[in-house]
């Protein structure tokens, strides 16, 4: 069975200010890794994903994040937030296997403010 | 149409009611997946298709849950008695062929399902 747990419902950070929002996962097998963002009344929209190779994966709109196997981690960063970064953000986790079945997290709400 | 695309985007209905969702993938998307998104909740999987068959539906609550998706493309979910429970946002998402572990899904911006 795979999951993840998500460190805080809500988080929130001044204007220019380091996001951290934090995600760890369980698999009994390698995990493929995902950082969802979700807008308002919009779609979950794809931010970086971890397969294999290089621990550390950049995103788009500055994000990114490292695959920690030793502490079975996949913390998302950015060095300054951008007002623009107010969304919801939701880690998810996938094993190999013929298809992409996805579990996510419950989702952190990222505050930015001015 | 460029992105995934669902209809209606917001369905209200009374307990004990029958209601369709619909889903239109990505032109050129084999695969596509639903799922349900609860209040303070991330999105829960109900069911996974290639093609016109339903691969995996181990994430259907129960059997008034259906989905088909006869030509495979547009896809549709049923849910028969409706409950308050139901209440949710249903998403959909579709992905490249083959849909290999770690093809990106692209989700559509759902359907809120209010059941009164």
């Amino acid at each position: 069975a795979q999951s993840v747990t998500q460190l805080g419902s809500h988080v929130s950070v001044s204007e220019g200010a380091l996001v951290l929002l934090r995600c760890n996962y369980s698999s009994s097998v390698p995990p493929y890794l995902f950082w969802y963002v979700q807008y308002p009344n919009q779609g979950l929209q794809l931010l970086l994903k971890y397969t294999t190779g290089a621990t550390l994966v950049k995103g788009i709109n500055g994000f990114e994040a490292e695959f920690k196997k030793s502490e079975t981690s996949f913390h998302l960063t950015k060095p300054s937030a951008h007002m623009s970064d107010a969304a919801e953000y939701f880690c998810a986790v996938s094993v190999t296997g013929g298809y992409q079945k996805v579990t996510f997290g419950t989702g952190t709400k990222l505050q930015v403010i001015p | 149409g460029a992105g995934v695309s669902q209809t209606p985007s917001n369905k209200v209905t009374e307990k004990g009611k029958y209601v369709e969702l619909r889903c239109d993938p990505i032109s050129g998307h084999t695969a596509l997946y639903w799922y349900r998104q609860s209040l303070g909740q991330g999105p829960e999987f109900l069911i996974y298709f290639q093609g016109t068959g339903a691969a995996d539906d181990s994430g259907l609550p129960n059997d008034r849950f259906f989905a088909v998706r006869p030509e495979g493309s547009v896809s549709t979910l049923k849910i028969q008695r409706t409950e308050r429970g139901d209440s949710a946002v249903y998403l959909c998402a579709s992905s490249l062929n083959p849909p290999g572990v770690g093809n990106e899904q692209f989700f559509g911006p759902g359907t809120r399902l209010t059941v009164l």
